[in-house]
């Protein structure tokens, strides 16, 4: 089974920090990593597909890099909305086992 | 306009079977590509992917709940239903499912969730 490792686990920002979040499959996925953001109470959210894809909708300072085994969601200048956890999910395995990582949190500071 | 929304009972006794349903509207199961998926997460906890069905009935599990996990569908009724056989206060979570569009792909749209608690 591939495993995923987020880290941090969680973080404090200001509003307008540049904020990165880094995610690493325990082997390569090739481009097959996807970013989900979740409000609490809320369901998870489709950021970025396939790495770097930015979902139909979404703000543009959200943005997605990697390939293999290391990526990163990068946020360019943290906005109130963005106070959230975030998920990276392989969609890489066959067949299909969608693992997702432990999550981060990304609260006020 | 897509939307999923998850049914089910709110408390099951350990040991019983749960079932779950999902309805959706927007979309057809029959087109080539479409696949539901159902996830959980424990209160306070990660996500954790339990099972897909897709377009063409291929159906798919997590490994380590393959012995318990039943995924099936009534395209007729737009339903998506998943039992879980012995269940266990460890299962206690919030139940989603999801729509991907290809086989490789993400999962797109989110039903709400349901919170199922298990408990005697």
């Amino acid at each position: 089974d591939i495993q995923m490792t987020q880290s941090p686990s969680s973080l404090s920002a200001s509003v307008g920090d540049r904020v990165t979040i880094t995610c690493r499959a325990s082997q390569s996925i090739s481009t097959y990593l996807n970013w989900y953001q979740q409000k609490p109470g809320k369901a998870p959210y489709l950021l970025i597909y396939d790495a770097s894809s930015l979902q139909s909708g979404v703000p543009s300072r959200f943005s997605g890099s990697g390939s293999g085994t290391d990526f990163t969601l990068t946020i360019s200048s943290l906005q109130p909305d963005d106070f959230a956890t975030y998920y990276c999910q392989q969609s890489y395995s066959v067949p299909p086992d969608l693992t997702f990582g432990g999550g981060t949190k990304v609260e006020i500071k | 306009q897509v939307t999923l929304r998850e049914s089910g009972p709110a408390l099951v006794k350990p040991t019983q079977t749960l079932t779950l349903t999902c309805t959706f509207s927007g979309f057809s199961l029959s087109t080539n590509g479409m696949c539901v998926s159902w996830i959980r997460q424990p209160p306070g906890k990660a996500l954790e992917w339990l099972a897909r069905i897709d377009w063409d009935d291929d159906k798919f599990y997590r490994t380590s709940l393959k012995t318990r996990l039943t995924v099936s569908k009534d395209p007729s009724k737009n339903q998506v239903v998943l039992t879980m056989t012995n269940v266990d206060p460890v299962d206690t979570a919030t139940y989603y499912c999801a729509l991907g569009t290809n086989w490789r792909g993400p999962l797109h749209f989110w039903g709400q969730g349901t919170l199922v608690t298990v408990s005697s």
